[in-house]
């Protein structure tokens, strides 16, 4: 079974600049998670989707982040604009459903670099 | 405990070593908690979903132990092998609040 994707595996942009990242979750699952981990940090869940429908936003910094899960599949995050504080590792992860008892399966993260 | 903490926060251990590190966690409303290994430049692995107290899960040379009514999980490996230097995890299921790792480096 083919994990979950992502794209690009690394970006440095200048602050002020945006960046999209792209994310293709295990096909049929429902749930896919949006992390950000920076360094020394433990991943900190940005945003969770259920099908195309948002769950959990309660932690994305609204005014410069945005995300969106085009027909319940694939999904985008967005930067606009970028802050140095930005630097991190963007995580996406998927799960069969929302019992959040299931395992999550995780792809290998894009690395931005904020200059 | 409000937040999920692990420690040590790195482990420096030879090959054959045994060695083992703890998550600690809010004891309340405790839903589950998962235990990942994240590889340098992979994606994060999961090892283990613990729910109940007392669980005692086992893959290979890892093991894992749960007390939800003090709020710890210790994640145990057995004579340590050079492959198994990562970052290990572990999150608290209720809200997915992860600790910030324990980063083992194992030499041969």
């Amino acid at each position: 079974e083919a994990g979950v994707a992502q794209s690009p595996r690394y970006k440095i942009i200048e602050k002020r600049q945006s960046v999209a990242f792209w994310c293709n979750p295990i096909s049929g699952h429902a749930t896919l998670y949006w992390y950000q981990q920076i360094l020394g940090q433990g991943p900190k869940l940005l945003i969770q989707f259920q099908n195309n429908g948002v769950v959990d936003d309660s932690q994305l910094p609204k005014d410069r982040f945005s995300a969106e899960r085009l027909k319940g599949v694939d999904s985008t995050l967005k930067i606009q604009p970028a802050k140095l504080e930005d630097s991190a590792v963007y995580l996406c992860a998927s799960s069969l459903g929302t019992n959040f008892k299931g395992e999550q399966y995780f792809g290998p993260g894009t690395r931005l670099t904020v200059t | 405990i409000l937040n999920v903490e692990q420690s040590p926060q790195s482990l420096h251990v030879q090959e054959g070593d045994s060695t083992n590190f703890t998550c600690s966690f809010p004891s309340s409303n405790f839903y589950a908690l998962h235990w990942y290994r994240w590889e340098t430049a992979k994606s994060p692995e999961a090892l283990f979903v613990m729910t109940l107290n007392g669980d005692e899960k086992k893959k290979g040379r890892i093991s894992a132990t749960l007390n939800t009514k003090e709020g710890y999980s210790y994640l145990y490996i057995k004579g340590s092998q050079p492959e198994d230097s990562a970052t290990y995890l572990c999150a608290l299921n209720n809200d997915m609040r992860f600790g910030a790792g324990t980063r083992l480096t194992v030499k041969p």
